[in-house]
């Protein structure tokens, strides 16, 4: 069975730095693009990026470029999120999702999310 | 801002037909890219409902469906049931600098 598992709620302040975490399992977790959602509360759905963790190639939305990292660690077939500097407007679920099959753009199986909360 | 646009709500009592529209432009759906559409209950992640503008995964009941024409897509749930209330996004590919996955504004379906 595919499954992603996020990391759990975080509460941060401004200015500090976050990692959030997805695991993958049941599947070849080297051989699928795993992308990055944020939801902001009351909000929509908003791409943010995308790994490849086979040889981490990775892609941002424009407007996200610069303002996160995307990696991953194929050994423990993990992907993360993170953030150097949070701000208040990161406050959002964000959600990882394992994109389909080679030349397929939808997200196929989705994490439970992880809340993020930033407030001083 | 998202790119492919719908409805902020649709409503329907029980057993009817409704539709949600997914409009977008010559960068994305009119280009040829298919139309994705995923369900989001109320506190849980989205899931994926029909994939490849019609295709239903396993698990997913025939009351749902898709269609795409031109630069716009639409899902229709037919038999409306009380579950079937929730959120639903669009989601396509963009080959403008918006940059790759785009996901619609999202519709609530409210089961009157």
């Amino acid at each position: 069975e595919v499954q992603l598992v996020q990391s759990g709620a975080e509460v941060k302040k401004p200015g500090e730095s976050l990692k959030i975490s997805c695991k993958g399992s049941g599947y070849s977790f080297t051989s699928y693009w795993i992308g990055w959602v944020r939801q902001m509360p009351g909000k929509g759905l908003e791409w943010m990026g995308i790994i490849y963790p086979g040889d981490s190639d990775t892609r941002y939305r424009p407007s996200f470029q610069g303002q996160v990292t995307i990696s991953a660690d194929k050994s423990i077939s993990t992907a993360y999120l993170q953030w150097s500097s949070l701000k208040a407007s990161d406050t959002a679920m964000y959600y990882c999702a394992r994109r389909g099959r080679a030349g397929d753009d939808y997200f196929d199986y989705w994490g439970q999310g992880t809340l993020v909360t930033v407030s001083s | 801002q998202s790119v492919l646009t719908q409805p902020p709500s649709v409503s329907g009592a029980p057993g009817q037909r409704v539709t949600i529209s997914c409009t977008g432009s010559s960068s994305n759906i009119g280009a040829g890219y298919d139309v994705h559409w995923y369900q989001q209950l109320p506190g849980t992640a989205p899931k994926l409902l029909i994939y490849v503008n019609s295709n239903r995964p396993s698990g997913v009941p025939d009351r749902f469906s898709g269609s795409k024409s031109g630069t716009s897509a639409s899902l229709a749930i037919s038999g409306l049931q009380a579950e079937d209330e929730a959120d639903y996004y669009c989601q396509s590919y963009d080959s403008s600098l918006s940059g790759f996955y785009v996901f619609g504004t999202g519709t609530k379906v409210t089961v009157l």
